[in-house]
């Protein structure tokens, strides 16, 4: 059973580009929320996303954006990259209504140049 | 707002010594608690969790926290720690979304964990 799944791993954009993360929830789960982790800082929530709507927002700037699609992958989408977004993505998911355990996906690295 | 702090940013142990992590949060309700680990460039893994019920909860690795609502605490401990544990931790709480569903986890700053053979 697949875990949580992101990609790319790791990847380099300019200030002012565009990029589009993307993420695989656990098997099962139907919630997947969006995470960013600055160097030497704490995971800061970006948002959740479950039946393809986006149930919560943390306080980021409509920059970012994210999708949900029916079989409950995600993508996370940074416009006017700057390079302060550089940081650790994170992916998390979870079954709804359950109190589940909430499971993280290893990261995709953003540098912005 | 929920907050969580975590006063220790660094703490340095030797192997085999009994370990203790802070953690002290803001919430209006009663919370859901987390505690993760981080190895370097990896993601997070949880370790246990706090949701009702017993205030002393175990989890994986040998670690165990306790949940004190008259100091909002929820310190991270181990009896004896290994060179593998070595690692940095987060605890979060949760937001209550109605029901048993939760959304958003606020984490604290993290503490690094340094361990001497």
């Amino acid at each position: 059973d697949a875990g949580v799944t992101q990609s790319p791993t790791h990847l380099i954009k300019t200030r002012g580009q565009q990029v589009t993360l993307r993420c695989s929830p656990k098997s099962g789960h139907d919630t997947v929320s969006w995470y960013q982790q600055a160097l030497g800082q704490g995971p800061q929530f970006i948002f959740q996303y479950y039946e393809e709507e986006e149930r919560q927002r943390g306080n980021f700037p409509d920059r970012f954006s994210g999708h949900q699609f029916p079989n409950y992958s995600s993508e996370l989408n940074v416009n006017a990259l700057l390079l302060g977004d550089s940081a650790l993505y994170l992916c998390a998911s979870s079954h709804t209504g359950t109190r589940n355990t909430i499971y993280f996906g290893e990261g995709s690295w953003l540098t912005v140049v | 707002a929920q907050s969580v702090t975590q006063p220790d940013i660094h703490i340095t142990v030797s192997e085999g010594a009994s370990l203790e992590l802070r953690c002290n949060y803001s919430y209006g309700a009663t919370p859901y608690l987390f505690w993760y680990v981080q190895s370097p460039g990896q993601g997070l893994q949880l370790l246990l969790k706090y949701f009702s019920g017993d205030t002393l909860v175990q989890g994986i690795k040998g670690f165990e926290a306790e949940f004190k609502r008259s100091q909002s605490s929820f310190n991270l401990r181990k009896p004896s720690v290994h060179w593998s544990d070595a690692a940095e931790y987060f605890c979060a709480v949760g937001t209550h979304l109605g029901g048993t569903s939760y959304g958003k986890l606020t984490f604290g700053q993290g503490t690094i964990l340094t361990v001497h053979p």
